[in-house]
C-alpha cells in the first residue's frame, strides 16, 4: 500500500514563527499535493507539484510556500504563522494526473 | 465552475440499519469519482473508484453507484457498525488539469 507520512499529527505554534510541515510518500508518486480542511469549508487546495522542484499555486496560496527538493517530500511552510492558518492540513500524493489519491494522516496546527 | 454537492450534512442512523448518502456533481469533463471516508482528526481514506463506463462497485459493506447521465451517485452503506461513523466525502475530478472537487461531506453517526 501507498503510504504517505506527515510528520506531525498535532502542532502548536506562536503568531510569527516560522512553520514547516513535512510530508513524504513510499510509492515515487510524481504528484503530491497540500491542503487544508476547515469546518463549513471542506478541503481546498494549497499547492502541488508534478515533479521534483516544480510547483504550482492551488486556490489558497497566499501566506504559504512550499518545497520540494526530493520526490518523495513535499515541505508546506508558513513564512509568519497566523491564527486563520490554524486548520487541519493534508498532504497527498497521485501517480497519475485525477487518479490514485492518498492522504497522510493529517497535521492539525494551532497558532496562538 | 465545478461544484460538488452531497447530502444530507448530517445523518444519525442505528447500528445494524442501512443508510444512503448522495451526491451531485456538474465537474466537466468528468474523469472519475471516488468516495473518501474520513474518521474524525485523520487524513481521508479511500473506499471507492469509478470511472465513466463503470456504475456500480463494491467494497464490502459499502457499495458506490454511478450515473453519468445524470451527475448523481450514491454511497449505499449495508448493516452499518459502530465504526461507520465518520464523514464522507465525494471527490470527482475532472479530465483536464489535475484539480479535483471535493463534496462537502457528509457526517454519519451510528448509535447503539
Amino acid at each position: 500500500d501507498v503510504k504517505v507520512t506527515q510528520s506531525s499529527r498535532y502542532l502548536v505554534k506562536r503568531t510569527g514563527e516560522k512553520v514547516f510541515l513535512e510530508c513524504v510518500q513510499d510509492m515515487d508518486h510524481e504528484n503530491m499535493f497540500w491542503y487544508r480542511q476547515d469546518p463549513g469549508l471542506g478541503l481546498r487546495l494549497i499547492y502541488f507539484s508534478y515533479d521534483v522542484k516544480m510547483k504550482e499555486k492551488g486556490d489558497i496560496p497566499e501566506g504559504y510556500s512550499v518545497s520540494r527538493e526530493k520526490k518523495e517530500r513535499f515541505s508546506l511552510i508558513l513564512e509568519s504563522a497566523s491564527t486563520n492558518q490554524t486548520s487541519m492540513y493534508l498532504c497527498a500524493s497521485s501517480s497519475l494526473p485525477n487518479y490514485g489519491y492518498t492522504f497522510g494522516s493529517g497535521t492539525r496546527l494551532t497558532v496562538v | 465552475k465545478n461544484q460538488v454537492e452531497q447530502s444530507p450534512q448530517s445523518l444519525i442512523i442505528l447500528e445494524g440499519k442501512n443508510c444512503t448518502l448522495q451526491c451531485n456533481y456538474t465537474v466537466s469533463p468528468f474523469s472519475n469519482l471516488r468516495w473518501y471516508k474520513q474518521d474524525t482528526g485523520r487524513g481521508p481514506v479511500s473506499l471507492t473508484i469509478m470511472t465513466f463506463s463503470e456504475n456500480t462497485k463494491s467494497n464490502g459493506r459499502y457499495t458506490a453507484t454511478l450515473d453519468a447521465d445524470t451527475k448523481q451517485s450514491s454511497l449505499h452503506i449495508t448493516a452499518s457498525q459502530l465504526s461507520d461513523s465518520a464523514s464522507y466525502i465525494c471527490v470527482v475530478s475532472a479530465d483536464a488539469g489535475n484539480m479535483l472537487t471535493f463534496g462537502g461531506g457528509t457526517r454519519l453517526m451510528v448509535k447503539p
